[in-house]
């Protein structure tokens, strides 16, 4: 079974600054895509930033950045000139292939707090 | 348009009975996933429903069920509630079965406390 792991439950940054937040999964699976979710308190999950596993090169989407380490199994978040409204509840995500349909298997989450 | 629409947003229950929650998808839509977030945690997989059939299930007991309207809304329904089934549900909805590309929409959830 996969498993995705958030070590940090919670990391805190001031206004400004750049925060990484990290991630390790396990897989057997060689196709598979990972993603980072941020809920704030509306408690509705919002997609930050997605990478497939065969692509190389590392996502990115305007501030929000992903250190993608395959052999590692390593998937960590950076958010560069961090926003009063990046404070949420980030959660690393793992799907399985395109026929896993929409079966996310989510980490505990890390907490996030930005200073202002 | 709307976005993903649950209901109710709270609910009480006490251990034993049975609960239904709602959920419609963003217009358009045919996939709707159901996840259970206890608290302190991450959500977890319950179902997925894509054209009225169920194409996923996880490690969830029978006491879970769901099905899916020929408008592509949703049922989730528990029976014979347990104090550990307390949590936020959330209700997710995409165009499509698969394919990395189909974003995922999440609604805001339906608050379930079970006493």
């Amino acid at each position: 079974a996969q498993t995705v792991t958030q070590s940090q439950p919670e990391m805190s940054v001031q206004e400004a600054e750049t925060v990484t937040l990290s991630c390790t999964y396990d897989t057997s699976e060689s196709d598979y895509y990972l993603f980072w979710y941020k809920q704030p308190p509306s408690r509705q999950m919002i997609l930050v930033i997605r990478q497939e596993a065969y692509k190389q090169q590392n996502a990115t989407e305007n501030r929000f950045s992903v250190n993608f380490q395959k052999a590692a199994k390593s998937f960590s978040l950076k958010i560069s000139d961090s926003q009063l409204g990046d404070a949420a509840m980030y959660f690393c995500a793992y799907r399985r292939g395109e026929t896993s349909g929409s079966r996310l298997t989510f980490g505990e989450g890390t907490q996030l707090t930005v200073n202002p | 348009d709307a976005g993903v629409t649950q209901s109710p947003t709270h609910l009480i229950k006490t251990r034993g009975q049975h609960v239904t929650l709602r959920c419609s998808p963003i217009s358009g839509h045919k996939s709707v996933s159901w996840y259970q977030q206890v608290l302190g945690q991450g959500p977890q997989f319950i179902f997925q429903y894509y054209e009225k059939e169920e194409r996923g299930r996880g490690n969830f007991p029978d006491r879970f069920s769901a099905r899916q309207f020929p408008n592509y809304s949703s049922e989730l329904n528990v029976n014979a509630l347990l104090l550990g089934d307390s949590a936020l549900y959330l209700c997710a909805s995409s165009r499509a079965n698969r394919g990395w590309n189909e974003k995922l929409f999440f609604g805001s959830g339906t608050q379930l406390s079970v006493l």
